[in-house]
């Protein structure tokens, strides 16, 4: 079947604009997660979402990063005021409710000019 | 806090050796331990976890609690093993993953 699936799989902007990361998660699954991976940082988590329960958002690193998740489908990871520090990859990954087992997308690739 | 360290950033050994990539976890509770690899050009997934003992393309891991480790190993090394490997920890009852920063494994031929 589909995996997860994420949009765009580029982006490049200028500093100081605002970005939204799209993620589809596997149907079925209840469970979604952001993750960041940055060069000497590895991979970071960000924020989840499970089912109707208000997310986890201990991951986000400032103010400016926002997720929302709608229908308990399709989530939105935006980044308003964009610094060149976030330039990295964002990956969503996706599970069943209460597994730990979390397929991932294949990431956007955010660039910040 | 929970933290995962992989020692080593990169990784050579040569088709058909032995190789084991290190792994050390800080978990208060019981954690549950995973390894996941990253093929080139393709996305993160799952290798092997803990708690399923499984061998998977002839890795095996073993959890050692009294140590705190998780090391990954192969008796016979492939060129395809070459990738990165991640392990990761996840506990309690938020689900989340954190990661180790990665070891880049080159199997050489």
């Amino acid at each position: 079947g589909a995996g997860v699936s994420q949009s765009p799989s580029n982006k490049v902007t200028e500093k100081g604009k605002d970005v939204e990361l799209r993620c589809d998660p596997i149907s079925g699954h209840t469970a979604l997660y952001w993750y960041r991976q940055s060069l000497g940082q590895g991979l970071e988590f960000l924020i989840y979402f499970q089912g109707n329960s208000a997310p986890d958002k201990s991951g986000l690193p400032s103010d400016r990063f926002s997720a929302e998740r709608t229908g308990g489908s399709v989530s939105t990871l935006t980044i308003q005021r964009t610094q060149q520090e976030d330039s990295a990859v964002y990956l969503c990954a996706s599970s069943l409710a209460h597994s730990y087992e979390q397929y991932f997308g294949p990431g956007t690739r955010l660039t910040v000019t | 806090a929970q933290r995962v360290t992989q020692p080593e950033k990169l990784l050579s050994v040569f088709k058909g050796a032995p190789v084991e990539l290190k792994c050390n976890y800080s978990y208060s509770g019981s954690p549950e331990l995973f390894w996941y690899v990253q093929y080139s050009r393709q996305r993160l997934q799952l290798l092997l976890r803990h708690i399923s003992r499984e061998s998977i393309k002839g890795f095996t891991a073993d959890l050692n609690k009294g140590e705190t480790s998780f090391h990954l190993k192969k008796p016979f090394a492939q060129e395809e093993d070459s990738a990165m490997y991640y392990c990761a920890l996840s506990g309690g009852s938020n689900y989340k993953l954190t990661f180790g920063k990665g070891t880049l494994l080159t199997v050489n031929p």
